[in-house]
């Protein structure tokens, strides 16, 4: 079937404009998760979806990071003001959900570049 | 809070040589424990996990078990081959929650 999806797979933008990145998880997948992998590392943690509700934004910098999931399956990730720190690669996840399936399923991610 | 540790790269090694990449963990519960991979050009795949201790996941020839006395779960592969050079990740989740990675692991076998 089909995998987690993300588009698009490359931004270009200056700094201070509006982003907004998508990510279409597994069907039927409740859980959603996005994470942010800058050059050399491990991705790192922004903001978890269970349903439409964040259970659990921790990982957002700053409030000009925001996301959404208003029907329970696509996902937006919105950053206002961008700057070049905001550079990275941004990958989307998702997950059954249920108790004991925490295997997390990745997107290929978006590449984001702030010039 | 929970972290990962893993050996730093870049390794190097011979095709059919033996790998081993190190992972530690801190954590306050019962976490699963995950490796993933990230072939050239591609996202993330998994590539075994484990979910309680002493259990051993196994996949393609890789295997890491579950050590809670020395909370490790490093990653082995008794004969490599070129098609796994890849950076490494290790990770560990608790429940639902967000998945910590840890710094990954270049590895590049050479014929």
């Amino acid at each position: 079937g089909a995998g987690v999806s993300q588009t698009p797979s490359n931004k270009v933008t200056e700094k201070g404009k509006y982003v907004e990145l998508r990510c279409d998880p597994i069907s039927g997948h409740t859980a959603l998760y996005w994470y942010r992998q800058s050059l050399g590392q491990g991705p790192e943690f922004l903001i978890y979806f269970q349903g439409t509700g964040a259970a659990d934004d921790s990982g957002l910098p700053n409030d000009r990071f925001f996301a959404v999931r208003p029907e329970g399956s696509v996902s937006t990730l919105k950053i206002q003001r961008t700057e070049r720190g905001d550079s990275a690669v941004y990958l989307c996840a998702s997950s059954p959900g249920s108790p004991n399936q925490e295997t997390q399923y990745f997107g290929p991610g978006t590449r984001l570049l702030v010039l | 809070g929970n972290s990962v540790t893993q050996m730093e790269g870049p390794v190097t090694l011979s095709e059919e040589a033996f790998l081993t990449i190190n992972c530690t963990y801190t954590a306050t519960g019962y976490p699963s424990l995950f490796w993933y991979v990230q072939y050239p050009g591609e996202g993330l795949q998994l590539l075994l996990k484990a979910t309680k201790a002493d259990d051993k996941g196994s996949n393609k020839g890789f295997e890491a078990t579950y050590r809670k006395e020395t909370t490790s779960f490093h990653l082995e592969k008794g004969s490599v081959q070129v098609s796994d050079s890849a950076v490494y990740f290790c990770a560990l989740s608790e429940g639902n929650n967000d998945m910590r990675f840890g710094a990954g692991t270049r590895l590049t076998v050479k014929p």
